[in-house]
């Protein structure tokens, strides 16, 4: 079974410039998650969609980050403008259960962003 | 509200020594606990999890947590130390989302 898939490994931009993170889910998972993880820190959730539907964005910053998951299946997720403090790793998961959050989540190697 | 809380950002043992990475989570409702760890440059990778069952949860790699309801704790154990469980651990929560902690990066000293 091919795991969660993300691209690029690493992005380099300067501040105010625009990115963009690909993610492609393990295959029939329905859930689908994006972390922010800033150095020395946990995995911060920025949203989590249910097929094509959002399930939780209450800590994405909706001025500058946005995401979409068309067809239920690859999401992307953008930041624009970028500020220094969004350099992190983002990190895609996904599970297949519709309902809860007990299922396991598998995640991506991640999408490390330096933002100078 | 939840959250967790993981005691030590830095933890180092000897080769075959006892690991023991602690953690103490809060919940307003009753728990789903994790740990997970995440090897340089790679995604997470779940160890173990509790969803209610038995207090004593056996995952991967020879790890084991227990849960402590009175001490609101679910510290992650292994009786023997490996070079490579070096690695970061996160403890995650979930309540109505998910929560992870900060992290414990074991350091294992040959």
């Amino acid at each position: 079974e091919a795991g969660v898939a993300q691209s690029p490994r690493y992005k380099i931009i300067e501040k105010r410039q625009s990115v963009a993170f690909w993610c492609n889910p393990i295959s029939g998972h329905a859930t689908l998650y994006w972390y922010q993880q800033i150095l020395g820190q946990g995995p911060k959730l920025l949203i989590q969609f249910q097929n094509n539907g959002v399930v939780d964005d209450s800590q994405l910053p909706k001025d500058r980050f946005s995401a979409e998951r068309l067809k239920g299946v690859d999401s992307t997720l953008k930041i624009q403008p970028a500020k220094l403090e969004d350099s992190a790793v983002y990190l895609c998961a996904s599970s297949s259960r519709l309902a809860g959050g007990t299922d396991t989540q598998y995640f991506g190697p991640g999408t490390r962003l330096t933002v100078l | 509200a939840q959250s967790v809380t993981q005691l030590g950002s830095h933890v180092s043992v000897s080769e075959g020594a006892l690991v023991l990475l602690r953690c103490n989570y809060s919940s307003s409702v009753p728990p789903y606990l994790f740990w997970y760890v995440q090897y340089p440059n790679q995604g997470l990778q779940l160890l173990l999890k509790y969803t209610s069952a038995a207090t004593l949860v056996k995952g991967i790699n020879g790890f084991e947590a227990e849960f402590k309801k009175s001490e609101t704790s679910f510290h992650l154990t292994k009786p023997s130390a490996h070079m490579s469980d070096a690695a970061e651990y996160f403890c995650a929560v979930f309540g109505n989302q998910f929560y992870f902690g900060t992290g414990t990066s074991l350091t294992v000293i040959p």
